[in-house]
């Protein structure tokens, strides 16, 4: 059981180019989630999924897309990669009880 | 002002110290709340989470709600050096219902953690 699965781990864009996030939960969760982790901002949505074939924007959407693949994998896209994109970020899934969110270990993107 | 707001930190302990960690809200609509343990470069783990006013005991964690004066702590009896890490208090309000249902979870800051021998 790997629980949520991310890759790559680090990645390193030039201005402009695109790349896709992914992720992937071996839990049988409905509801998905990704997050970017910047100092001093602590956590913040990008984008969640409530259930296969859902997607819905969350508080930092811009310069984002995602695909909820199938109830295992939601992928994260940047179209356009810009510096302010520099981050870490969390792919999540909700759990049965509370949705509490399990994460996975993250992508280090640094955009340059 | 921010909805959940975390004492900074950061804290430094000797080891065998009772550690508190303290977090408030401002938001009524939350219903659950969370602590995560963030280790340098890794992702938040899931340390306990609560949803009513009271305890909730885990070996060395305790986790405390006070919904009236919405307020949360997390103490840590016995600490240790692996204890050392960022913690996260996170609260979540659901939305939707059975499989469709999900939830937004607001975090504070975090709050370093030092054990030291």
């Amino acid at each position: 059981n790997a629980g949520v699965t991310q890759t790559p781990k680090f990645q390193v864009l030039k201005t402009g180019q695109s790349m896709t996030l992914q992720c992937a939960q071996d839990m049988n969760h409905n509801s998905m989630y990704w997050y970017r982790q910047d100092p001093g901002m602590g956590l913040r949505l990008i984008y969640y999924s409530a259930s296969e074939g859902t997607t819905d924007k969350g508080e930092v959407p811009n310069g984002y897309n995602v695909s909820r693949l199938n109830k295992r994998e939601f992928s994260l896209r940047l179209e356009s990669a810009a510096p302010s994109q520099t981050s870490v970020y969390f792919c999540a899934s909700g759990g049965s009880y509370y949705n509490e969110q399990f994460f996975g270990p993250g992508t280090r993107l640094t955009v340059l | 002002q921010k909805e959940v707001e975390q004492d900074p930190g950061p804290l430094s302990v000797p080891e065998g110290a009772i550690v508190s960690l303290n977090c408030t809200y401002s938001n009524s609509a939350f219903q659950y709340f969370m602590w995560y343990r963030q280790y340098s470069r890794k992702g938040p783990e899931l340390l306990m989470y609560t949803y009513s006013s009271g305890n909730k005991e885990d070996g060395r964690f305790t986790a405390q709600v006070d919904k009236s004066s919405k307020y949360i702590s997390l103490f840590i009896r016995d600490s240790q050096p692996s204890d050392s890490a960022t913690y996260l208090c996170a609260m979540i309000r659901l939305y939707g219902a059975g499989g469709t249902s999900y939830g937004k979870l607001t975090f504070g800051q975090g709050t370093i953690l030092t054990v030291h021998p």
